[in-house]
């Protein structure tokens, strides 16, 4: 599986849109690119995945490059609650394993 | 919230003696896994289940053993506790991990502490 670079920290105005870039230049044709956030001590929660299409759900939006090397998170309105690890993963599913990287710790400010 | 229980959830141990965890799962999921989480590290595979009695390993398995003689249970059993498995442990589950990759759900996590 490719791996990610994401930077280490990131600050963020309560109510504003909190966007995290992740790097996978060595992504293939059959990885999907997934983010998972981590709140304090809790077990890593599923946030969003694609594969090469833009995604939306009801927690964040995925926008993916045409070339599919980056991605971004957008958290469109960012809560206190959003405060967390974010984890950028590259996955085929040829054997199911994720691997985490260090992740973005985000610091939503009021 | 998917279905998925650990226990214990927290276990202070003393070094040589035998760990076990378990992870149950209420949503017939076929694929189970077990990561360790340390500072620095992030979360590491340790070993997954992609069926009942089938197992493997992953990148960190050494001093841990795993069993699953049902679906809904996966075991890991650390059979001498040292002090570098002081760690949180996190189940996860999964539809399916081929084609098209189904999503992980984790547990709560357990906190042991090898002294």
């Amino acid at each position: 599986d490719a791996k990610t670079t994401q930077p280490p920290s990131m600050d963020c105005a309560e109510g504003r849109a909190a966007n995290l870039p992740c790097n996978h230049s060595t992504i293939s044709g059959n990885e999907y690119v997934y983010w998972y956030r981590q709140i304090h001590s809790q077990g890593p929660q599923y946030i969003i995945h694609g594969l090469k299409n833009n995604e939306t759900n009801e927690m964040a939006s995925l926008i993916i490059t045409e070339d599919r090397k980056s991605s971004t998170l957008i958290l469109p309105h960012a809560t206190l609650r959003d405060t967390a690890v974010y984890y950028c993963i590259v996955h085929s599913g040829n054997t199911g394993k994720l691997i985490f990287g260090q992740g973005t710790t985000l610091q939503v400010k009021p | 919230d998917a279905g998925i229980t650990q226990s214990p959830r927290h276990k202070v141990t003393e070094t040589g003696t035998p760990v076990t965890l378990r992870c149950h799962q209420t949503e017939n999921h076929r694929y189970m896994y077990w990561y360790r989480q340390d500072p620095g590290h992030g979360l590491r595979l340790i070993h997954y289940s992609y069926g009942v009695k089938d197992t493997d390993k992953g990148e960190v398995s050494d001093g841990y053993s795993v069993s699953r003689s049902k679906t809904e249970d996966f075991l890991l059993t650390l059979e001498s506790a040292t002090s570098s498995q002081t760690s949180v442990y996190f189940c996860a589950i999964a539809k399916q991990a081929s084609g098209n990759p189904d999503t992980q759900y984790f547990g709560p996590g357990t906190r042991l502490t090898v002294l």
